[in-house]
């Protein structure tokens, strides 16, 4: 049972340039969600999802882009970087009955130049 | 949307001492409260919730805190800290009713001096 993985741990882009960050989970957990961490900022919601097809925007969405073809994958897509999304990207996912506990991923340290 | 406010970014303690981390939220409405510790170069991992009946609420390794409503707060607090609980603290809510969204404060350094 691997949790929450992430890839790539790191990853350098310069404006411009679009890259999709990989999210999955091996815990049939039906409610996937992406952050982002600042600096002073603590963690922002980006995207999230409460089950295969369904999407929806959190506090932060533009530039970002996600879907969800099935349980255990929902990745974040940078259509087109900008160094205002130079951030540590975290996914979570939890069961959507009765509970409450996220599980984190790793994170993705991003840098766009 | 909820507010969450952590009030101390960053709190030295030396170690055995006591410490509290403040956290207060915004919404009137029922809540759910978490405390989620971050260790250097991790992801977040749940300290401890509240999510109904008794409001004082403890985690494995010491912690607790408690839920005051009136106040609108759930602080956490170790009665005697060890080099091992330095770490990044975020306090998180999740309305009872509208439960898709978490909202994070935005954390307190928590360094425990020798």
């Amino acid at each position: 049972n691997a949790g929450v993985t992430q890839t790539p741990k790191f990853q350098v882009l310069k404006t411009g340039q679009s890259m999709t960050l990989q999210c999955a989970q091996d815990m049939n957990h039906e409610y996937m969600s992406w952050y982002r961490q600042d600096p002073g900022m603590g963690l922002r919601l980006i995207h999230y999802s409460v089950g295969a097809g369904i999407t929806d925007q959190g506090e932060v969405p533009n530039g970002y882009n996600v879907s969800r073809s099935t349980t255990e994958d929902f990745p974040l897509r940078l259509l087109s970087a900008a160094p205002s999304q130079t951030s540590v990207y975290f996914c979570a996912s939890r069961g959507t009955l009765g509970s409450y506990e996220q599980y984190f991923g790793p994170g993705t340290r991003l840098t766009v130049t | 949307a909820q507010s969450v406010t952590q009030l101390d970014s960053q709190v030295p303690v030396f170690e055995e001492a006591p410490v509290e981390l403040r956290c207060n939220y915004s919404s009137s409405v029922s809540v759910y409260l978490f405390w989620y510790v971050q260790y250097p170069n991790q992801g977040l991992q749940l300290l401890l919730k509240y999510l109904s009946g008794s409001t004082l609420v403890e985690s494995i390794n010491g912690f607790e805190a408690e839920f005051n409503k009136s106040q609108t707060s759930f602080h956490l607090r170790k009665p005697s800290v060890h080099i091992s609980d330095t770490a990044e603290y975020f306090c998180a809510v999740s309305e009872v009713l509208a439960g898709n969204q978490f909202y994070f404060g935005t954390g307190t350094s928590l360094t425990v001096i020798p």
